[in-house]
């Protein structure tokens, strides 16, 4: 049981060009969800997902889109990178009677 | 929406208790979370209120007060490993029940 797994731990990007970061969990959680994470602006969700083939913006959507093909995977594709998406992305998932959310271990994206 | 708001640093002495203050105001509510967050690692779950009232876990305990948008993370006996970010998040009613989260308070735990 691997919990949520995040590739690639480290990414560097140029501006212009585009990227997908994967998610998957093993948890067969319904609720999966994107955030970034900035230096004095906490979690801000991107886009999340209640099950497969429904999916919905968060606070920060604009420059990301996303699928839900499978309760596994959510991945999260940055379309033209900027520099302003140079930050940590997590992705979470959520489920059981706690309503308790997991973590990956988050991506370390540089745009230059 | 959710606003939330937490302050931004604490600091506290090695076995003392300390509280941390999430006041929050939304358009729906179906619960609230805490997390706590080492540098450099992600959130890890502590908490999930409901329901009005305190809830232990260990060392650590969480309150909440839905009638006045107020919870609070109290953790007891502080150990140095317990300097971190503790993150109030917030999850809407309604059908998709996103979860919102706080900006964070550092708290540093001093000897």
């Amino acid at each position: 049981n691997a919990g949520v797994t995040q590739t690639p731990k480290f990414q560097v990007l140029k501006t212009g060009q585009s990227m997908t970061l994967q998610c998957a969990q093993d948890m067969n959680h319904e609720y999966m969800s994107w955030y970034r994470q900035d230096p004095g602006m906490g979690l801000r969700l991107i886009h999340y997902s209640v099950g497969a083939g429904i999916t919905d913006q968060g606070e920060v959507p604009n420059g990301y889109n996303v699928s839900r093909s499978t309760t596994e995977d959510f991945p999260l594709r940055l379309l033209s990178a900027a520099p302003s998406q140079t930050s940590v992305y997590f992705c979470a998932s959520m489920g059981g009677d706690n309503y308790e959310q997991y973590f990956g271990p988050g991506t370390r994206l540089t745009v230059t | 929406g959710q606003n939330i708001d937490q302050p931004t640093e604490m600091t506290a002495t090695e076995g003392a208790i300390v509280q941390i203050n999430c006041t929050y105001q939304t358009s729906g509510f179906n619960g609230l979370f805490w997390y706590q967050q080492h540098a450099g690692e992600a959130p890890t779950f502590l908490s999930y209120n409901v329901l009005d009232g305190l809830e232990e876990k260990g060392r650590f305990s969480s309150f909440l007060s839905r009638s006045k948008g107020y919870s609070y993370l109290l953790l007891k006996e502080l150990q140095m490993k317990d300097s971190a970010s503790y993150l109030c998040a917030v999850r809407d009613a309604g059908g998709y029940q996103k979860v919102t989260f706080g900006t964070g308070t550092k708290l540093q735990v001093i000897p």
